[in-house]
């Protein structure tokens, strides 16, 4: 099945600080990426739709200016948590549509464990 | 409003034993529903696509449902093994639309 990665799988930064997290489409091409947010005991929130070439569309409540997104190819989107904060302590999930494939499906990446301190 | 309801919320099962998951969805108009299992720390796995005109669907000793009239899914685990411990999250999409909505998960808990 298509495979997506994400790197770092687990980093910790000092408040203030920022931090990026990758997110890459391994044997497919991907348009679009999606970034979620996942709250302990919480289902995925969508945090914003990356489109390559193109800016990303944010959820509602989410701040561009906050997490910046680039998708600067098929295969690869960037998330930057700029100036972290404790509270941008989560985990947070790529996932990538495969370009091609005539259903919406979407392959989730394994995460990345973003701790403030 | 678009929403997908799951239960329950959690559930604890012995090994071996069969249990059901349940998803209601208001999102329309329809698409497809998806079963994935995300075990703790990882990303959520596809387990099962269900479209409009499919009333169930197997994979291994999950098998899923869909009642489109109704606006029902379930999915049932045959046979429990500890590794089915996860959460299972009902995604359902909107047809024409390039939006998932999420079910809140059911969190399983597989004892032996």
């Amino acid at each position: 099945g298509a495979v997506v990665s994400q790197h770092p799988s687990r980093v910790i930064c000092k408040s203030g600080t920022s931090v990026k997290i990758e997110c890459r489409s391994l044997d497919f091409q991907a348009t679009t990426m999606f970034w979620y947010r996942q709250f302990p005991k919480k289902s995925l929130m969508l945090m914003a739709t990356s489109n390559e070439g193109s800016k990303a569309t944010y959820e509602q409540g989410v701040e561009k200016d906050k997490f910046l997104i680039n998708h600067a190819s098929l295969t690869l989107s960037t998330l930057t948590v700029t100036s972290a904060h404790p509270e941008d302590s989560s985990f947070y999930i790529c996932s990538a549509r495969d370009r091609i494939a005539s259903t919406y499906e979407q392959y989730f990446g394994p995460g990345t464990r973003l701790t403030v301190t | 409003k678009n929403q997908v309801e799951q239960s329950p919320q959690s559930l604890i099962i012995l090994e071996g034993k069969n249990c059901t998951l349940q998803c209601n969805y208001t999102v329309s108009p329809f698409s497809n529903l998806r079963w994935y299992k995300q075990d703790t720390g990882r990303g959520p796995v596809s387990l099962t696509i269900m479209t409009f005109s499919e009333n169930t669907k197997s994979n291994g000793r999950y098998t899923a449902t869909l009642d489109a009239d109704t606006k029902q899914s379930s999915l049932h685990i045959t046979a429990s093994q500890l590794s089915d411990s996860a959460s299972y999250i009902c995604v359902v999409t909107k047809y024409n639309f390039n939006k998932f909505y999420f079910g809140s998960g059911t969190k399983l808990n597989v004892k032996p």
